[in-house]
């Protein structure tokens, strides 16, 4: 199974900060690394795939970047609506796997 | 837009087996453009791949999983369903069916772009 490894676990950053997630996958998985925003009670939110394609919807202040085995999810602004926990996937090969989360909060 | 919806029991008793069904609108599960994934969450937890099937009846599991799962699709319900059998409190989690998309020239998958509500399952005698 290809593991995934993500810094920090949690945050705590002001409103407007850069924020930046890291994701690190035990093999190289090329660019088939996902990202998703979880928000307290809700299903999982697809935000980036393919590494660095913003999903439809999702505010530009969010990009992804990375291949090979290191990923980097930044938010560029903070904003209040983004408190959530943020997981990577890589979609490379099965069994698909998931990082263990980052939980962003408001300073 | 498709949508997808899990239905099943809330509670489970050990050792029995739990089953869910993911119901989907607004689309269909005959699309040859994605496959149709369980995942669950344990209580403050990561999320967890089960496996996904695809229209034609093509399956993977998580080898962690693989001896008790069982995933199915339906087209005519256009639905697909999990079963999980010999539970234990292990079990006890949110359940979520997804949505996985794959490009069908090239083969690659590209992320879960639509996801259900989830559903929480309690295993308690």
């Amino acid at each position: 199974d290809i593991q995934l490894t993500q810094s920090p676990s949690s945050l705590a950053a002001f409103v407007g900060d850069r924020v930046t997630i890291t994701c690190r996958a035990s093999q190289n998985i090329k660019n088939y690394l996902n990202w998703y925003q979880q928000k307290s009670g809700k299903g999982p939110e697809l935000l980036i795939s393919l590494g660095s394609n913003l999903e439809s919807g999702v505010p530009s202040r969010f990009s992804g970047s990375g291949s090979g085995t290191e990923f980097t999810l930044t938010i560029s602004s903070l904003q209040p609506e983004d408190i959530a926990t943020f997981y990577c996937q890589q979609s490379h090969s099965t069994p698909w796997t998931f990082g263990q989360g980052t939980k962003v909060e408001i300073k | 837009q498709v949508q997808l919806q899990e239905s099943g029991p809330g509670l489970v008793k050990p050792s029995e087996t739990l089953s869910l069904i993911c119901s989907v609108s607004g689309g269909s599960v005959n699309s040859g453009s994605h496959y149709w994934n369980w995942i669950r969450q344990s209580p403050g937890k990561g999320l967890e791949w089960i496996g996904y099937v695809f229209y034609s009846g093509s399956i993977s599991y998580s080898p962690s999983l693989k001896s008790r799962v069982t995933i199915s699709v339906d087209t005519s319900m256009n639905q697909f369903s999990l079963k999980l059998s010999s539970v234990t409190a292990a079990d006890t989690a949110v359940y979520f069916c997804a949505r996985d998309r794959r490009n069908k020239t090239v083969g690659f998958h590209y992320g879960m772009d639509v996801w259900g509500h989830g559903t929480t399952v309690i295993v308690s005698s």
